[in-house]
């Protein structure tokens, strides 16, 4: 139980272009998840914070013009990446809390060309 | 403030050998203790959390580890490690902050 379903698992895409990424949760409602990016041989950074119904709540300096994220129900968020250009070449990943811990979607490999 | 040390950036162990990844906090009141692991190119799954109660906390994939206030520590340990547990892991000191982790490899 407690499954985070994240897709696509790998996107290519041009320079310019908006990428979106779907993050839900299978067998829970989730009326929080969270959208990280993983830089090559780094940790985690957590990039917002997503609440159902609501506003997303971005860490700072990450842009929330570029990084668009919606929760509009319990099961689903996602993080669109608007204009993408190279450097946005990244691997993100969502979770969501199940009040004992948080489960994560399998990740999403982003590259830009 | 909350804080978390994972002394360790990268430990190499042979196939069969024993394991302690260390994790150090600081902290004010008892903590949320978790172990993440994330095999490469993976998202990260939950080994074990310590919330309260019995401070020696059994995982999934024979992973354990012990709270010990006294030190300030909740080291992840394994009696036996196998080559499909070379992967990063991670002891955040809260839900949504994650230090550099500590790679683990594993020789045959």
């Amino acid at each position: 139980g407690a499954v985070v379903s994240q897709h696509p698992s790998r996107v290519i895409c041009k320079s310019g272009t908006s990428v979106k990424i779907e993050c839900r949760s299978l067998d829970f409602q989730a009326t929080t998840m969270f959208w990280y990016r993983q830089f090559p041989k780094q940790s985690l950074m957590l990039m917002a914070t997503s609440n159902e119904g609501s506003k997303a709540t971005y860490e700072q300096g990450v842009e929330k013009d570029k990084f668009l994220i919606n929760h509009a129900s319990l099961t689903l968020s996602t993080l669109t990446v608007t204009s993408a250009h190279p450097e946005d070449s990244s691997f993100y990943i969502c979770s969501a809390d199940r009040g004992y811990g948080y489960t994560f979607g399998s990740g999403t490999r982003l590259t830009v060309v | 403030a909350q804080s978390v040390t994972q002394p360790d950036i990268h430990i190499t162990v042979s196939e069969g050998a024993s394991l302690e990844l260390r994790c150090n906090y600081s902290y004010g009141a008892t903590p949320y203790l978790f172990w993440y692991v994330q095999s490469p190119g993976q998202g990260l799954q939950l080994l074990l959390k310590y919330f309260s109660g019995d401070t020696l906390v059994q995982g999934i994939k024979g992973f354990e580890a012990e709270f010990k206030r006294s030190q300030s520590s909740f080291n992840l340990r394994k009696p036996s490690v196998h080559w499909s547990d070379a992967a990063e892991y991670f002891c955040p000191p809260d839900k949504l902050i994650f230090g550099t982790g500590t790679r683990l490899q594993v020789f045959p």
